[in-house]
């Protein structure tokens, strides 16, 4: 069966350091990769997707950036926190729509709080 | 361009009761729906999903749904709340065409309080 994990679950950081979120998928090849962030109160706010590796699109201009070095492997960056970058973030996959006669869902991993101080 | 709006962020009920949570979608494409559940601190677990074919579309937890075309609508449900059905519920929108990226548009969420 396929699973999605996340590290750090959580992560205090001064603003200004750098940031290193790391997100792996098992039992599953070629998956479409996605980071969200989930601010107080807010919903979901796409910053990320990958439909293979090397292959990022940008969602917002923001901070943050994403690799996806290996095909299982999503990982969000920042060279300078900021305040702002406070919140949870979360990583998701799905398979690939194409080939497909219906739309797969996102399957979600656990989340990463990141407090920036 | 397809959105999502899920109508009141937050909705309590008394346990036993039932739950109504609504959402309408736009989307000039035959729209795929998926509804999300949360619970604090934790990731996303889909309750259930529309893609085509029947309705109303049942799910985990005793939760069901009812894609409405004409009201561009896809409400979620359950006859009797119980305490442990307290968190946050997003609605989500996508659509199978050539191009897509599997990308999910969701609504802001709906905090559900159960009282005793």
């Amino acid at each position: 069966s396929q699973t999605i994990h996340q590290w750090p679950a959580t992560l205090v950081q001064p603003v200004g350091s750098p940031l290193s979120l790391e997100c792996t998928v098992e039992g599953t090849s070629n998956p479409n990769l996605y980071w969200y962030r989930q601010a107080a109160g807010r919903g979901l706010q796409l910053l990320f997707y990958s439909v293979g590796i090397g292959q990022i699109s940008s969602e917002v201009p923001q901070n943050l950036s994403a690799s996806r070095p290996q095909d299982r492997q999503f990982i969000l960056s920042s060279k300078k926190l900021l305040l702002s970058d406070s919140g949870f973030y979360l990583c998701a996959w799905s398979v690939p729509a194409s080939g497909r006669s219906t739309m797969s869902e996102q399957f979600f991993g656990p989340g990463t709080r990141l407090t920036v101080l | 361009a397809q959105s999502v709006t899920q109508l009141g962020s937050h909705v309590s009920v008394s346990e036993g009761a039932l739950v109504l949570l609504r959402c309408n979608y736009s989307s000039s494409v035959p729209p795929y729906l998926f509804w999300y559940v949360q619970y604090p601190n934790q990731g996303l677990q889909l309750l259930l999903k529309y893609t085509t074919g029947a309705t109303l579309v049942k799910g985990i937890n005793g939760f069901e749904a009812e894609f409405k075309k004409s009201e561009t609508s896809f409400h979620l449900t359950k006859p009797s709340a119980h305490m442990s059905d307290a968190a946050e519920y997003f609605c989500a929108v996508s659509h199978l065409r050539p191009g897509n990226t599997g990308k999910l548009i969701f609504g802001q969420g709906t905090t559900l309080q159960v009282k005793p």
